[in-house]
């Protein structure tokens, strides 16, 4: 039963262009969520995606990131032109559609540079 | 959500048990406490939780004071593996999943 894969692993983009970071959840979870991970900072909540709904978006900042999961395929975490403070480690995590809904499986992120 | 406060650094000498503290003096009575860490460089994990009994696993043992306001996570024969930013996280977990990360604390086993 293969974890969480997040792809890809790193990602190198020039400012103004676009960044997709995917998630594919463990086999059978519903539930995904989207972390990001400033350097030499906590990790901080961005968004709680079921199959096809935002669930809670309340740390998604306001502009320029989007997210989705829909009923085929992978979470997109998607971030239109990127800025250099932009650049962080960001994680995915999933869970079951019931049992506890506080353990969550996290991937091994994926690393945006902005040059 | 309930606050922690969790010292910020730890040493742990390899092969001895590594006692983490955890403070959330202002836990409400429908919050569990679980705990997760996360290695350098990779994605977090999740370790254990528990209510109000004392847990364990094959990874570690929970111990929560009987008034709930602090808890401690216990390896009880800590690796070099084990070295990592170990974080103790209060949550409802009925219906608010999401997790609400502080500053942890950053364990060092050493050999």
């Amino acid at each position: 039963n293969a974890g969480v894969m997040q792809n890809p692993r790193h990602l190198v983009r020039r400012r103004g262009q676009e960044a997709r970071l995917r998630c594919s959840p463990m086999k059978g979870h519903s539930h995904v969520y989207w972390y990001r991970q400033l350097p030499e900072e906590g990790l901080k909540f961005m968004v709680y995606l079921q199959k096809e709904n935002i669930i809670d978006e309340s740390g998604m900042p306001k502009e320029r990131f989007s997210a989705e999961f829909p009923k085929e395929g992978p979470s997109i975490l998607r971030i239109q032109q990127v800025v250099r403070g932009d650049s962080a480690a960001y994680f995915c995590a999933s869970s079951p559609p019931r049992g506890e809904g506080a353990i969550q499986y996290f991937g091994a992120g994926t690393r945006l540079s902005v040059l | 959500d309930a606050k922690t406060t969790q010292p910020p650094s730890m040493d742990c000498a390899e092969g001895r048990a590594a006692n983490l503290p955890c403070n959330h003096s202002t836990i409400s009575g429908n919050e569990y406490v679980y705990w997760y860490r996360q290695i350098h460089s990779q994605g977090p994990q999740y370790i254990i939780h528990g209510l109000k009994n004392n847990e364990t696993n094959e990874m570690a043992s929970l111990i929560i004071t009987e008034d709930r306001k602090s808890s401690t996570l216990i390896l009880p024969h800590a690796t070099l593996r084990d070295t990592a930013v170990y974080y103790c996280i209060p949550i409802n977990a009925g219906n608010n999943r999401k997790l609400i990360w502080g500053l942890g604390t950053s364990l060092a086993v050493n050999p």
